[in-house]
């Protein structure tokens, strides 16, 4: 089985802090996402990666950044968290036109 | 850029009957692949169907159908013979087939099923 796992569950955070998510897929995947999910916006997609060292700004990056220095891992990074980024991150990575795998989500709250 | 869109923020329907989910989407490519996902309380995406652009046959799971318009850049997804356990947070996404493989989804639309 395809494993994508984030390294945390529930992170609480200060304003003003520098957050790291890790994300790890086991499946030798080019592809990974980093997405934020809030009722009512669906899943928004912060910034992709298509392979090592190789990333593209997705449709709401401000404020984040990310790194791919191994294939296999994808972190986010939060410059200075914010309460508005105050949120459920989701991570995930497929092959070419297949079907994508997710984590299983990390809550993040900026308190 | 690419947009999904879906303009059903909820939906209901009786058990065993069928359903219909809405999606459109933008994008100036011709070819390329969109899918619809399902989440669960448990917050695990799971795939439900796919279909690719190039294919003029709408794609089938069992109970679940897709009817993909091209030219209206539509692509619903029926539910048929609605079960409990259907009931869920249901993505249509989008994906291009060439060059850096961006994954867009829409907004996600509530299914309740009433038994």
């Amino acid at each position: 089985d395809v494993k994508v796992t984030q390294s945390s569950r529930y992170l609480v955070k200060r304003t003003g802090e520098k957050v790291f998510l890790e994300c790890v897929q086991d499946m030798d995947h080019e592809n990974m996402f980093w997405y934020r999910q809030d009722p009512g916006l669906g899943l928004r997609l912060i910034y992709f990666s298509y392979d090592v060292k190789m990333k593209e700004k997705g449709d709401i990056p401000e404020g984040y950044s990310v790194s791919r220095e191994k294939k296999e891992r994808f972190s986010l990074i939060l410059e200075s968290a914010s309460t508005n980024q105050t949120s459920m991150y989701l991570c995930a990575s497929l092959l070419r036109g297949a079907e994508a795998f997710f984590g299983q989500g990390t809550r993040l709250t900026v308190v | 850029a690419q947009t999904v869109t879906q303009s059903q923020p909820e939906m209901s329907v009786q058990e065993a009957e069928t359903v219909t989910l809405s999606c459109t989407y933008d994008t100036s490519e011709s070819d390329y692949y969109l899918f619809w996902y399902k989440q669960p309380p448990s917050r695990q995406m799971i795939l439900v169907i796919r279909q690719e652009a190039y294919k003029q046959q709408n794609a089938t799971e069992n109970r679940f159908s897709v009817n993909f318009q091209k030219a209206a850049k539509s692509f619903s997804l029926k539910i048929s013979d609605s079960q409990l356990g259907d009931a869920a947070m249901y993505f249509c996404a989008y994906s291009r087939i060439q060059g850096a493989q961006k994954l867009v989804f829409g907004q996600g639309t509530r299914l309740t099923i009433n038994p």
